[in-house]
């Protein structure tokens, strides 16, 4: 059974640069018909998808985020991370991380089978 | 980015039937096509409940089930029950390369 870990620091201050890291076990993040994705949540808000790394290392991100993100896979240590710079409170929020599970590899047919628990992240001084 | 809309809120009692809607454009729900569904209780972590509209994922409960037409997706719940209540978010590809969710719908249990 595949599963999904967040880790990272609980707390960040404004304009410094927000790292997660996702633990990926039991499942390779280099094979597969599968994207390696991260998501957000602010408190009591709905959901935003924040971007995604392919299992070939190719990279896709959320047009409102993409300037100050990126997102890269060390297949070394099975794990995937998220880096956005320049944070502010508006980016304070759970983060998760989740597989997509793309059937056919059709990327619009992509849905987010599982996920981490979650980690808060707070941006604050 | 303009999220999909869902209603804010729907309630029905137990044993009843209810519908969430998720409406969208042509450049995602109505064009790609292909929206998924997620279940998501206090605290906890999103679950997918339905995959390329009508699909369930093995364990999920076939009182579940999803549907679409034009630029709008349905999921609905049948005989409703207690741990039902929940909230309940709508995805779907949109055509400039990226996921967008729907706004979300708190599900009550009368």
């Amino acid at each position: 059974q595949v599963q999904l870990q967040e880790s990272g620091p609980g707390l960040v201050k404004p304009s410094q640069t927000l790292s997660l890291t996702c633990t990926v076990s039991s499942g390779s993040i280099s094979s597969g018909s599968f994207y390696w994705s991260w998501i957000r949540q602010p408190a009591g808000k709905g959901l935003e998808w924040i971007g995604h790394i392919s299992t070939s290392g190719s990279t896709t991100y959320n047009p409102s985020l993409k300037s100050r993100l990126t997102i890269s896979a060390d297949t070394s240590k099975n794990q995937f991370s998220l880096r956005l710079s320049s944070v502010t409170a508006a980016d304070t929020a759970v983060y998760y991380c989740a597989r997509v599970v793309v059937p056919a590899a059709i990327i619009n047919r992509g849905a987010f089978d599982i996920w981490g628990q979650g980690t808060m992240v707070p941006v604050s001084s | 980015q303009s999220a999909l809309t869902q209603p804010a809120s729907v309630s029905g009692s137990p044993g009843q039937s209810i519908t969430i809607s998720c409406t969208g454009t042509s450049s995602d729900v109505g064009g790609y096509g292909y929206v998924s569904w997620y279940q998501q209780h206090p605290g906890k972590a999103p679950k997918l409940m339905i995959y390329d509209v009508t699909n369930r994922p093995s364990g999920v409960s076939n009182r579940f089930s999803g549907s679409k037409s034009g630029n709008t997706a349905s999921l609905t719940i049948s005989g409703l029950q207690t741990e039902d209540e929940a909230d309940y978010y709508c995805t779907a590809y949109r055509s400039s390369s990226f996921y967008v969710f729907g706004t979300g719908t708190k599900v009550t249990v009368l």
